[in-house]
């Protein structure tokens, strides 16, 4: 099984402000990641699928990048809405595994 | 617009068995993959099971190999999981998500609003 390790496991950052959360494979996933995000009392959101590619309806402050290994996503300047709990998954092979998600705070 | 309508959870004992179904509109059903994702209380995703949309490709979490069993009808677009054997730790929100393919390999771009499932003696 692949494991995916996601750091920080919080932060607490301000509006207006640029962040970057790393997820880190266990062994190569290529670039079979994606990244969701999770507010509370709600299903998570998919942002970004084979490790760059916004989903429908993302706005353009949302990227990714990475392969192999290490990924990484970043939030150019955050906004009110931001804050929540992101999570990053594999497809490489079975178990589709996530990573334990990091939780964006405001500060 | 895509809804995906899961029910089937409640309150069981250990041991017992549940289905869930999960309930898909606003898509071609049988274009996609499926996937069954779960949340237990306070934690974190666990990909449950996942298939193909012609049900030739079906895959498990570990945690529920052989006791979990997953199955679609594309011409009720609905999809299943049975789940027998159930122990403590499968308490959780069980959700229903849409892949993005037609594969098992694929990424869940529209989900449910899951419904629980609590294995409590």
């Amino acid at each position: 099984e692949i494991v995916l390790t996601q750091s920080p496991a919080t932060l607490s950052l301000s509006p207006g402000e640029r962040v970057t959360l790393s997820c880190r494979a266990s062994q190569s996933v290529s670039s079979f990641l994606a990244w969701y995000q999770q507010k509370p009392g709600q299903p998570p959101r998919l942002l970004m699928y084979d490790a760059s590619n916004r989903a429908t309806g993302i706005p353009a402050r949302f990227s990714g990048s990475g392969s192999g290994t290490d990924f990484t996503l970043t939030i150019s300047s955050l906004e009110p809405e931001d804050f929540a709990v992101y999570y990053c998954q594999h497809r490489y092979n079975r178990p589709n595994t996530f990573g334990q998600g990091t939780k964006l705070g405001i500060k | 617009e895509v809804q995906l309508v899961e029910s089937g959870g409640g309150l069981v004992q250990p041991g017992r068995s549940l289905r869930l179904s999960c309930a898909a509109s606003g898509f071609t059903f049988l274009d996609y993959g499926m996937h069954w994702v779960r949340q237990a209380p306070g934690k974190g995703l666990e990909w449950v099971s996942g298939i193909s949309w012609n049900s030739d490709s079906i895959e498990y979490a570990d945690s529920v190999k052989g006791r979990f069993t997953i199955s679609r009808d594309n011409a009720r677009n609905s999809l299943y999981l049975q789940m027998n054997s159930l122990r403590a730790e499968d308490t959780a929100l069980y959700y229903c998500a849409k892949g993005n393919s037609y594969s098992m390999s694929s990424f869940c771009d529209y989900w449910g609003q899951g419904t629980l499932v609590t294995v409590s003696s």
